[in-house]
């Protein structure tokens, strides 16, 4: 089945230590993304990757990291964790570009920094 | 730069009205597509519809229609005799032509609640 999967799907962490979340696909998809969502602001996207070694910033990349070392893979890495970054997470897929062939959204992940 | 906006934040209805809820839309290029998804309790995005820029005819699908204006750049999408399953948080969206990154940008989402 073709599919994206984030995990985990819920975290409870401290502030300051550092997680990752882990996204992977398995549909050979060149570009893919990461979002955040949070009440009343909608989705905001925080990096994507338009291929392999290819990564750059979204509108809030502030305080987080990413790397596409294989097509498949495009981990989210928090290195120190605060309370502001308690959100719901996205991944997301694309063949090529998002307009023509659209997202492949994983499951999220809820993430909660205390 | 591209902006869409959702003025319903929160719409409630009793089961078997129609609903319909608004998106706007700004940008400056000619080619784009427009989308609606749909986020159920449960959490996740439930993709409804994608249309392009150059296609203005209305879809329906099911219960479910839209109504894609350029003239005024809208997108509105209604839900005849609606159901208690069809509460959630709806989202518009909108993604440029292009071959750079063209991300989604959502609006801040409509939470419909459907009372039995």
């Amino acid at each position: 089945e073709a599919q994206v999967t984030q995990n985990p799907r819920y975290l409870i962490t401290v502030t300051g230590k550092k997680l990752t979340v882990t996204c992977s696909q398995n549909m050979n998809h060149e570009y893919m993304s990461w979002y955040r969502q949070d009440p009343g602001l909608g989705l905001r996207q925080i990096y994507y990757s338009m291929n392999v070694e290819v990564t750059d910033k979204g509108d809030v990349p502030e305080g987080y990291k990413v790397s596409r070392k294989e097509k498949r893979n495009f981990p989210l890495i928090l290195e120190s964790p605060s309370p502001n970054q308690t959100s719901l997470y996205f991944c997301a897929s694309s063949l090529r570009g998002v307009a023509n062939y659209g997202y492949t959204f994983g499951s999220g992940t809820r993430l909660t920094v205390v | 730069a591209q902006k869409v906006t959702q003025a319903q934040t929160e719409i409630s209805v009793v089961e078997k009205e129609d609903v319909t809820l608004d998106c706007v839309y700004e940008t400056r290029d000619t080619t784009y597509y427009l989308f609606w998804y749909k986020q159920p309790p449960s959490g996740e995005l439930v993709f409804l519809i994608r249309r392009n820029s150059f296609d203005e005819q209305n879809e329906i699908s099911g219960r479910y229609s839209w109504n894609f204006q350029k003239s005024t750049s809208s997108f509105n999408f209604t839900i005849t005799a609606s159901q208690v399953v069809d509460s959630a948080v709806y989202f518009c969206a909108l993604s440029e032509y292009g071959s750079g990154n063209t991300p989604l940008v959502f609006g801040k989402g409509t939470r419909l609640s459907v009372i039995a």
